[in-house]
């Protein structure tokens, strides 16, 4: 079964640097896997900020940026701010055109 | 308006099946993927599966093979998820997402529709 593996947790101080990342099971992941991430805050529906990869959406402010870091997937926040508190996702393409999302990183800005 | 509105809350029983409807308005509702995510309480984000409306072709996640469909009806611009024989894990929200072109970019989302399994 195919499992992706994001950082349940992590801290960063308001105007730092962090970065998620999103692991594959099965192997590395690449733009072929199409990651794309999504920032949800609580009762809310969630919202995408990166897809294909490291393509910003249109609106979302440029501290956030998208990449492949090694073999994994990565979010990068620079400049931290207060309301970047909330929940992160990722979501991968695989080959088989089956999608699967990653459990899901809480951050928190202190 | 470009939309995605999703049907009501719902209530079943263990072992009921339950359809959820997700309606399009604002752009051609054949040209997109639609996918289908649900939320446990508390809980992460789970991918179900998607249908492409143009010609009903479906993927599905291999945890629910067996027990979802997803539909869809062109003439009212409506994509389906039934999903049967279901128990208290089946307790969440339910989204309907588009995906723009070849791409993972789901920029418009339902409202959600939560569905509560209880006895």
């Amino acid at each position: 079964q195919t499992v992706v593996t994001q950082e349940p947790s992590l801290s960063v101080s308001p105007g730092g640097t962090v970065t998620l990342t999103c692991d594959l099971n099965s192997g590395s992941v690449s733009t072929a896997n199409f990651p794309s991430w999504y920032r949800q805050t609580p009762g809310q529906t969630p919202r995408i900020l990166i897809y294909d990869a490291y393509r910003r959406v249109p609106g979302v402010p440029d501290r956030f940026s998208g990449s492949i870091l090694g073999n994994k997937a990565a979010l990068t926040i620079t400049g931290a701010q207060a309301d970047d508190e909330c929940d992160y996702y990722c979501v991968l393409c695989l080959s088989s055109a089956i999608w699967v999302i990653g459990g899901g990183t809480k951050l928190t800005v202190l | 308006q470009l939309q995605l509105v999703q049907s009501g809350a719902e209530v079943k029983n263990p072992g009921a099946s339950v359809k959820v409807s997700c309606e399009a308005s604002g752009y051609t509702f054949t040209e997109h993927y639609l996918h289908w995510v649900r939320q446990a309480p508390g809980q992460g984000l789970e991918w179900v599966g998607w249908i492409h409306p143009k010609k009903g072709d479906t993927r599905y996640a291999q945890k629910f093979q067996g027990r979802v469909s997803l539909t869809r009806d062109t003439s009212v611009d409506t994509a389906y998820l039934e999903l049967r024989m279901l128990t208290s894990d089946d307790t969440a929200i339910y989204y309907c997402a588009r995906q723009l072109g070849i791409s993972s970019l789901w920029e418009l989302w339902g409202r959600g529709t939560l569905v509560t399994v209880s006895s």
